[in-house]
């Protein structure tokens, strides 16, 4: 069975600051790993995604994620934070590359404060 | 469409109660999912269409939750005499490939969601 903690239902940065989502997941097979964004009244975004190669992903709006594999982690990083990042971020883990059998993270809320 | 429309967004029934939810996936999408979303959870996958063909239903609750996409196109959730706990927002999503495709690049374009209430 797979699943997906995420350290921290809040976080708040202030703008220009780096931003740091944590992600940890436990999986009984290779993981494909995916980070979300969900604004306001919205739908899921996809920001990025590991499925194999190289370990650093680059993804949307200037985030990044690195999937360690002997830390069973994939956190979330952006070096400056904009207000716009304001939003609820959603890691997920799948079995399959193109993530159709999902297993979401609770989620953290991004504040970023002027 | 150019994504993927769920209606209603807001709807609000009185404890046992019928409601329905709709979503219209990208057009000439095969795939597609319905997710719930309870308050200050991330979603939990529900049931999953191939076409017409709901090909996995092992995520739905209980007998009451019932989902069809009868031309393998628009689905319905529906979810009869409904309780408190099924308050959360459905999400749909739908994807262009099958979900056992091996395509690294398809993803899934997911709804705004529908927010239900229930008193």
């Amino acid at each position: 069975a797979q699943s997906v903690t995420q350290l921290g239902s809040h976080v708040s940065v202030s703008e220009g600051a780096l931003v740091l989502l944590r992600c940890n997941y436990s999986s009984s097979v290779p993981p494909y790993l995916f980070w979300y964004v969900q604004y306001p009244n919205q739908g899921l975004q996809l920001l990025l995604k590991y499925t194999t190669g190289a370990t650093l992903v680059k993804g949307i709006n200037g985030f990044e994620a690195e999937f360690k594999k002997s830390e069973t982690s994939f956190h979330l990083t952006k070096p400056s934070a904009h207000m716009s990042d304001a939003a609820e971020y959603f890691c997920a883990v799948s079995e399959m590359a193109h993530g159709q059998n999902f297993v979401f993270g609770p989620g953290t809320r991004l504040s970023v404060l002027p | 469409g150019a994504g993927v429309s769920q209606s209603p967004r807001y709807k609000v029934a009185k404890r046992g109660q019928d409601v329905a939810l709709r979503c219209d996936p990208i057009s000439g999408h095969v795939s597609l999912f319905w997710y719930q979303q309870a308050l200050g959870q991330g979603p939990e996958f529900l049931t999953y269409f191939q076409n017409e063909a709901q090909l996995d239903k092992s995520g739905l609750p209980s007998d009451r939750f019932f989902a069809e996409r009868p031309e393998g196109s628009v689905s319905t959730l529906k979810i009869q005499r409904t309780q408190q706990e099924d308050s959360a927002v459905y999400l749909c999503a739908s994807s262009r490939t099958t979900r056992t495709a091996s395509s690294g690049a398809n993803v899934l374009t997911f709804g705004a969601g529908s927010r239900l209430t229930v008193l």
